[in-house]
């Protein structure tokens, strides 16, 4: 099994917002990936979990907030988006680093 | 900036023809290659990796080949299907730690009947 399930699938939220993006995988992956991805671009990477530890953020805006409670489970919390930030948010997991990575299908999300 | 890139923005074949998608990279030190395919509204699918001490992969009607001398990698599909399209892209890591996958362009493959 190499599913990675992410919720919602779709996400319309106001500039004022507060939202949670969810991911979940049972492969027994210690490192987990938040991707976003524009229209027509290919994804970019957002944040890095190893072993439940954030190990790499790449000049995200504080207004993304990463949070692995667990090592099945990967939140995104979101708040006081902008309208640029509307994408296709990915989640990906692999059991350590330098392995395939496997994504989720991704929250489409609208910031109004 | 980024290290990998596409030749082609879109790949054009007939059905049943062999379709070959191409990625150049720039960083030396990659050393895993990954190529995804996505549909419409879906994630990335992983297709077929290669690590840098291998110049070839098979695996079921994709072959991925791997120069590094050139920095050069491409991906092989054989007797494309209607259900092959999708857009590839080429993604690769250099390891050492921590790091995620910094993906090529992409290269939206069309299958004409």
């Amino acid at each position: 099994d190499t599913e990675v399930t992410q919720t919602p699938k779709h996400l319309v939220m106001g500039m004022t917002n507060k939202k949670s993006l969810k991911c979940e995988q049972h492969m027994g992956h210690r490192a987990m990936y938040w991707y976003k991805q524009k229209a027509k671009k290919p994804p970019e990477l957002m944040f890095v979990y190893s072993y439940e530890k954030l190990s790499i953020n790449e000049s995200v805006p504080s207004r993304f907030s990463p949070e692995c409670p667990n090592s099945s489970l990967l939140n995104l919390h979101l708040h006081a988006l902008q309208p640029e930030d509307s994408a296709l948010y990915l989640c990906a997991s692999s059991q350590t680093f330098r392995e395939t990575q496997y994504f989720g299908p991704g929250t489409r999300l609208l910031v109004l | 900036g980024e290290s990998v890139g596409l030749h082609l923005p879109t790949l054009s074949v007939q059905e049943g023809d062999n379709s070959i998608i191409n990625c150049a990279y720039s960083n030396s030190a990659s050393d895993y290659f990954i190529w995804y395919k996505q549909e419409s509204g879906k994630g990335p699918q992983f297709i077929i990796d290669i690590r840098s001490n291998m110049d070839k992969r098979q695996g079921q009607r994709v072959t991925v080949l791997l120069n590094k001398t050139v920095k050069h990698l491409s991906l092989q599909i054989a007797a494309t299907q209607p259900g092959d399209s999708a857009v590839y892209f080429c993604a690769e890591t250099t390891g050492g730690g921590a790091d995620g996958l910094t993906f090529g362009k992409g290269t939206h493959l069309i299958i004409q009947p």
